[in-house]
């Protein structure tokens, strides 16, 4: 079981806009930073979020993140077929002195 | 340009040892805060341990008294020695840094572990 609670799946068509969310504790997603990731199968994760809410150089602007209290959010506006990946939300846990990670979430476009 | 190569995996029986390699080129290991990451097959990501660019070490509690993080800074490499190996440690292992808050993104392209007998 992730220290860090995420959806197993979402989906959306085309166009579309969709949320994961990735719930915390106050050691971890309440007073630190949120990253996200993506993971294409057979391939390392790739950063999409970090500082809670910026995105690294080359991530389009259809990606952002948000935090409030204990929890963050992904979002992916203008849903694209290569967007179908798996997503995970990750934070730095003060009680347990490491990073904790969600269990990821299958995003699937329609 | 950044690169990070993962190595030393391998097919081990429980209780065995094995010791990961990441070697770096492109920027300089020990002015960075690396961690070991790992994903069992068909699972999520899970965190193993961390060594800071001062040298402070942290472990996972399935990684404590079992794995030692290092650096070699002449090699520019890092290194999981993994001792006691159990069937459950059977993933792929990345070197990664993780948490930049300037949004740097470095990962290895992994090294599988199976233990098994």
């Amino acid at each position: 079981q992730s220290v860090l609670t995420q959806p197993p799946s979402a989906s959306g068509t085309p166009g579309q806009r969709v949320t994961i969310s990735c719930s915390g504790s106050s050691s971890s997603i309440g007073i630190n930073y949120v990253y996200w990731y993506q993971q294409f199968p057979g391939t390392a994760p790739k950063l999409l979020i970090f500082n809670n809410d910026q995105r690294p150089s080359g991530v389009p602007d259809r990606f952002s993140g948000s935090k409030s209290g204990t929890s963050a959010s992904l979002a992916i506006s203008g849903l694209r077929s290569e967007d179908e990946a798996d997503y995970y939300c990750a934070a730095w846990d003060d009680s347990l002195s490491g990073w904790v990670f969600g269990g990821g979430t299958k995003l699937t476009v329609l | 340009e950044v690169q990070l190569v993962d190595s030393g995996g391998g097919l081990v029986q429980p209780g065995g040892s094995l010791r990961l390699s990441c070697a770096a080129s492109g920027f300089t290991l020990s002015t960075y805060t690396m961690s070991w990451v790992r994903q069992a097959p068909g699972k999520g990501l899970e965190w193993v341990s961390l060594l800071s660019g001062g040298g402070s070490t942290y472990y996972a509690d399935s990684a404590k008294g079992r794995f030692t993080i290092s650096r070699d800074n002449s090699r520019n490499t890092l290194y999981l020695q993994m001792n006691s190996l159990r069937v459950e440690d059977t993933a792929l292992y990345y070197c990664a840094l993780l948490g930049d808050t300037y949004g740097s993104d470095y990962w290895g392209q992994g090294t599988p572990v199976t233990v098994s007998s």
